[in-house]
């Protein structure tokens, strides 16, 4: 069974703090999407990365896809009360069509 | 661009009593999941479709929860008889992917359900 663990459960930080946040699997992902959930909505797509190795910026926001694909990281710079929200990561399969979703990173920032 | 659509938001139901949820996805997209999300935990898949065919139904509880697609358009997910446990958010979202590399989902607001 593919499993992506996601670490910490749970953050709360000031803000202006930096953190990192990631997803690991001993399985190896074709692909995988980091989106953003607010309470009361679905989650929302943040990035897909796909490259061994590749880092995209979004902001304040940097990914990076582990170089042999297996595990990615989210850091956030100067965090802010509007980044507050689950944080989930999701692979696909090599190969396929499945997508396996981790538990989340439930993020609070405090003003 | 029109999002996917959900409706009910929210539905409060007895245990053993039947409901049905109802997806509109993004026009185009031929792929459709349901996902069920219970508080604090990350969204399970239920049942994915690639237009109005089944792709992936292996964690759906099949003695109660059913889903269709007709037309490949809409679905609905069914529960009969609802269970204390099935208190969750239903989550729908559609992709433009079908058997390729990457899926890009479009999630909806979902429908919290309650049973009671």
């Amino acid at each position: 069974t593919q499993l992506l663990e996601q670490s910490p459960q749970f953050l709360s930080i000031q803000e202006g703090e930096n953190l990192t946040v990631y997803c690991n699997s001993s399985s190896v992902f074709s692909s995988l999407q980091w989106y953003r959930q607010e309470p009361g909505e679905g989650p929302v797509l943040l990035v897909t990365v796909v490259t061994g190795g590749e880092v995209k910026k979004l902001k304040r926001l940097t990914f990076q896809f582990g170089d042999a694909r297996k595990d990615s990281s989210l850091h956030i710079t100067a965090a802010q009360p509007g980044d507050t929200g689950l944080y989930l990561c999701a692979g696909d399969t090599t190969g396929g069509f499945k997508t396996i979703f981790g538990a989340g990173t439930r993020l609070f920032v405090k003003a | 661009e029109a999002g996917v659509a959900q409706s009910p938001r929210y539905k409060i139901i007895e245990k053993r009593q039947s409901v049905a949820f109802w997806c509109n996805p993004i026009s185009g997209h031929a792929t459709l999941y349901w996902y069920q999300q219970i508080l604090g935990q990350g969204p399970k898949l239920l049942i994915q479709f690639q237009n109005n065919g089944v792709v992936d139904d292996s964690q759906l509880p099949k003695d109660r929860f059913s889903a269709e697609r007709l037309k490949g358009v809409d679905s609905t997910l069914k529960i009969q008889p609802a269970k204390l446990e099935d208190s969750a958010v239903y989550l729908c979202a559609s992709s433009l992917a079908g058997l390729s590399s990457y899926n890009e989902q479009f999630f909806g607001p979902g429908t919290r359900l309650t049973v009671l």
